[in-house]
């Protein structure tokens, strides 16, 4: 089945630092791809939507200079936390659709633990 | 979004087959229901979809009401490796952009009794 993959599992850090976080769509061509925030014991909650060669589409309160997603090829995105804080440990999420209709599929998930 | 309603938790038994309802009464005609689900300190995990008719697959089966105003997902017989936050969502099928997004409510936990 369809496979995609996140990298890394785990990242701990200092303040300030920016961290980067791919995601691959191991077996298909994502035209589309998606980053979501989890906090614990909450939902996934979407952050922005990519297409390939294009600029990213944040949800209202998600602050595009802070998260910058790069979407350069149809099986690669990426997120980089710029700065990042304490308030900003969670667990982001990735997914990637082929085309409209087709199920989204998801990676294991970034956990980011901030000092 | 069309919104959906899940009960917060249920439990079942290991090898007993498990109903998991999801209503979604302001659903459109173009929505499909999806459900997923995801295990702790996982990403979620796609059991299936439909639009209208009943539909099976490996994982599990998913009956879909007439007036498509509800709908259940059908765990056959439940494994402890069952138990997760099963997410009911409606997707629009036409839309692009946004409207063919998946967006996630608060779900069903499932607990598996040995």
């Amino acid at each position: 089945g369809a496979v995609v993959s996140q990298h890394p599992s785990r990242v701990i850090c200092k303040s300030g630092t920016s961290v980067k976080i791919e995601c691959r769509s191991l077996d298909f061509q994502a035209t589309t791809m998606f980053w979501y925030r989890q906090f614990p014991k909450q939902s996934l909650m979407l952050m922005a939507t990519s297409n390939e060669g294009s600029k990213a589409t944040y949800e209202q309160g998600v602050e595009k200079d802070k998260f910058l997603i790069n979407h350069a090829s149809l099986t690669l995105s990426t997120l980089t936390v710029t700065s990042a804080h304490p308030e900003d440990s969670s667990f982001y999420i990735c997914s990637a659709r082929e085309r409209v209709g087709q199920p989204q599929h998801f990676g294991d998930g970034t956990r980011l633990s901030i000092l | 979004d069309a919104k959906t309603t899940q009960p917060n938790s249920m439990e079942s038994n290991e090898e007993e087959p498990v109903h998991l309802p999801c209503n979604h009464s302001t659903i459109s005609g173009t929505d499909y229901i999806h459900w997923y689900r995801q295990l702790p300190s996982q990403g979620p995990e796609y059991v299936i979809h439909g639009l209208t008719s009943n539909v099976n697959n490996r994982m599990a089966s998913l009956a879909i009401a007439e007036d498509r105003k509800s709908s259940t997902l059908i765990l056959h017989r439940a494994t402890l490796r069952d138990a997760a936050v099963y997410y009911c969502i409606l997707r629009d099928a036409v839309g692009g952009g946004s409207q063919g997004n998946l967006i996630f409510g608060k779900g069903t936990k499932l607990s598996v009794k040995p």
